[in-house]
């Protein structure tokens, strides 16, 4: 199985809205990211879990929280966005170490904000 | 940080011809460089990558070169075909302060393939 699995695949929210995006994959990776993407733009990091635990956080404003509450599922809630957040949010996961691999993305949720 | 540049943006080739997209990176730490390709509305899939202790890395129609002293690296996609037309984005990897690698990607700005039959 290398598949990472995102829901929903589409979201319209308000800006008072509160929603969540759900990621899971089954490949035994322990490294789990939330990326942003943009139209014609490339993906841009958001945050990296490691081992369950937040590694690296890009800046990201606080309407935005992850939670990993274990090795298989990453979660991102989503609180007062603004239209500016519209996008494509991506979930990847790869394994840790040394031993340079892969991420796999997954097929990402398309988030609208009015 | 790293930077990644790549160019060309955009691409237009003929069916069969060849077609290289080069990119460029900042960070001499950073050791795998993976090439992604992006179909309207899908998710990045992987094609290709390179580990900085190799020169050369082919697989059919797609290779990888890199060149670690200039800190570059291509792709080149021969007999291309309608199918990959596609964007394609060029990464690079760098190792954090501790050693480990998280695969943590830089990622270049893309390059819109479009292949005419």
């Amino acid at each position: 199985d290398t598949e990472v699995t995102q829901t929903p695949k589409h979201l319209v929210m308000g800006m008072t809205n509160k929603k969540s995006l759900k990621c899971e994959q089954h490949m035994g990776h322990r490294a789990m990211y939330w990326y942003k993407q943009k139209a014609k733009k490339p993906p841009e990091l958001m945050f990296v879990y490691s081992y369950e635990k937040l590694s690296i956080n890009e800046s990201v404003p606080s309407r935005f929280s992850p939670e990993c509450p274990n090795s298989s599922l990453l979660n991102l809630h989503l609180h007062a966005l603004q239209p500016e957040d519209s996008a494509l949010y991506l979930c990847a996961s790869s394994q840790v170490g040394r031993s340079n691999t892969e991420a796999f993305f997954g097929q990402g949720t398309r988030l609208t904000v009015v | 940080g790293e930077n990644v540049e790549q160019h060309p943006s955009t691409l237009s080739v003929q069916e069969g011809d060849s077609a290289v997209i080069k990119c460029t990176y900042s960070d001499s730490a950073s050791n795998y460089f993976p090439w992604y390709k992006q179909e309207l509305g899908k998710r990045p899939q992987l094609i290709i990558d390179i580990r900085s202790n190799v020169g050369e890395k082919k697989d059919q129609r797609i290779a990888v070169t890199l060149n670690k002293t200039a800190k570059h690296f291509s792709l080149h996609i021969t007999e291309t075909q309608p199918e990959d037309s596609a964007v394609y984005f060029c990464a690079a990897r760098r190792v954090n302060a501790g050693g480990t690698s998280y695969g943590k990607l830089t990622f270049g700005q893309g390059t819109i393939l479009t292949v005419h039959p």
